[in-house]
């Protein structure tokens, strides 16, 4: 157990809906970074924040967004769910002062867009 | 332009020392090696990190070479819970915006 938890564990919609995804991190972490694995994508990172404001963005489309909240706790939306968006979600987090690459991921959310 | 060059699989015997090759010739002085792992629809577990000197933790071991052109990671003594996905990724550590973790290396450990 990382320490970090991600809710909903798994969410079904359709193409055309709006979720919301949720992360808190470890306690103490500041930081909180999402990512996308598809099948035949890998893991692919998202964004980041840091104590609430955006720090780094990867490959995230326009339909995505994220926040990071005054108690550190995260949330990425994406809207306009298309097929292709199946895929499993992962939030991590890092604690202060250790780099960006030390990460402790959460069990993830499965996505599945019908 | 991947940064690392791992095997695509592995096979080890149980409670052998599975020994995880990682190239990685372009790296920069400033640059550290991460290794992670995941296993199956999990979220990756960090592992270890090290920038010149070989480190341990309760985990693994990470030997990189004089020259920090490649690295090795040893897990001890594999259990069959050792059988994961393994990343080696190059980063300078602090707000890289290419995050990427590569194919990885398939670990499979054999009873």
């Amino acid at each position: 157990d990382s320490g970090v938890t991600q809710t909903p564990k798994h969410l079904i919609t359709a193409t055309g809906q709006r979720v919301t995804l949720r992360c808190s991190p470890r306690s103490g972490d500041l930081s909180v970074y999402w990512y996308q694995q598809s099948l035949d994508q890998g893991l692919q990172f998202l964004i980041q924040y840091y104590n609430g404001e955006e720090r780094a963005k990867g490959n995230i489309l326009e339909r995505f967004s994220a926040q990071q909240f005054p108690d550190l706790h995260s949330e990425l939306n994406l809207s306009s769910l298309e097929l292709g968006d199946s895929a499993l979600y992962f939030c991590a987090s890092s604690p202060p002062g250790a780099g960006d690459w030390e990460q402790y991921f959460g069990p993830g959310t499965r996505l599945t867009v019908t | 332009d991947a940064k690392t060059t791992q095997p695509p699989s592995m096979d080890c015997a149980e409670g052998r020392a599975a020994n995880l090759p990682c190239n990685h010739s372009t790296i920069s002085g400033n640059e550290y090696v991460y290794w992670y792992r995941q296993i199956h629809s999990q979220g990756p577990q960090y592992i270890i990190h090290g920038l010149k000197n070989n480190e341990t933790n309760e985990m693994a071991s990470l030997i990189i070479t004089e020259d920090r052109k490649s690295s090795t990671l040893i897990l001890p003594h594999a259990t069959l819970r050792d059988t994961a996905v393994y990343y080696c990724i190059v980063s300078w550590g602090f707000g890289n915006e290419k995050l990427t973790f590569g194919t990885g290396t398939r670990l499979t450990i054999i009873p």
